[in-house]
């Protein structure tokens, strides 16, 4: 069984300083890790995915995350906050069953001050 | 508009009433799958549809609960006898099928009183 941990529920920065969102996973074989964020009242918006190739993925927006397989993490990162980044993030497992379902960590809100 | 679109938005009803929520994928998406989430958590799995045979359940899925895709096109999904800890956002989703993308509806948020 595959599993992802967030280890921060809330962060906090400030508009312009950099964004880091942690993710560990767990998983029996060679992971695809996705980042979606969530807009209050609007659909899971895919960020990022990994798929065994290039470890550091860039995605929309300017976020990109490093998967790490010795540190089992997949980070994500943005060096410079926007308010519009204000929203909740998922770190994301895909399942290797037929089915090939999401497993989702618990979520991180991301706050951005003025 | 070629996304996932889900019907109604919002629901509210009464505890003991029966619910039933619409999801019409991406018309050459093959795969459809309905998420739960509760407030303040991640989605969890519900159950997954290839065309129109449901390969997969979640063990959260009570007896109360069925879903259907009859065509292998819209999917339902049915509560019966709603309860309290029926509330949540109830989130569709759909994919190709060599395509890792998944695209998720809006959700229908269950209000139950």
């Amino acid at each position: 069984a595959q599993s992802v941990t967030q280890l921060d529920s809330h962060v906090s920065v400030s508009e312009g300083t950099p964004v880091l969102l942690r993710c560990n996973y767990s998983s029996s074989y060679s992971p695809s890790l996705f980042w979606y964020v969530q807009h209050p009242n609007k659909g899971l918006q895919l960020l990022l995915k990994y798929t065994s190739a290039a470890t550091l993925v860039k995605g929309i927006n300017g976020f990109e995350a490093e998967f790490k397989k010795s540190e089992t993490s997949f980070h994500l990162t943005k060096p410079s906050a926007h308010m519009s980044d204000a929203a909740e993030y998922f770190c994301v497992v895909r399942g290797q069953n037929a089915g090939n379902m999401l497993t989702f960590g618990g979520g991180t809100r991301l706050m951005v001050k003025p | 508009d070629t996304g996932v679109s889900q019907d109604p938005r919002h629901k509210i009803t009464k505890r003991g009433q029966n619910v039933t929520f619409r999801c019409d994928p991406i018309s050459e998406h093959n795969r459809l799958y309905w998420y739960r989430q509760t407030l303040g958590q991640g989605p969890e799995f519900l159950t997954y549809f290839q065309n129109e045979a449901q390969l997969e359940k979640s063990r959260l899925l009570s007896d109360r609960f069925s879903a259907e895709r009859p065509k292998g096109s819209f999917s339902t999904l049915e509560i019966q006898r709603t309860e309290q800890g029926d509330s949540a956002m109830y989130l569709c989703a759909s994919r190709g099928g060599l395509d890792y993308g998944y695209t998720f509806g809006s959700g229908t948020r269950l209000t139950v009183v």
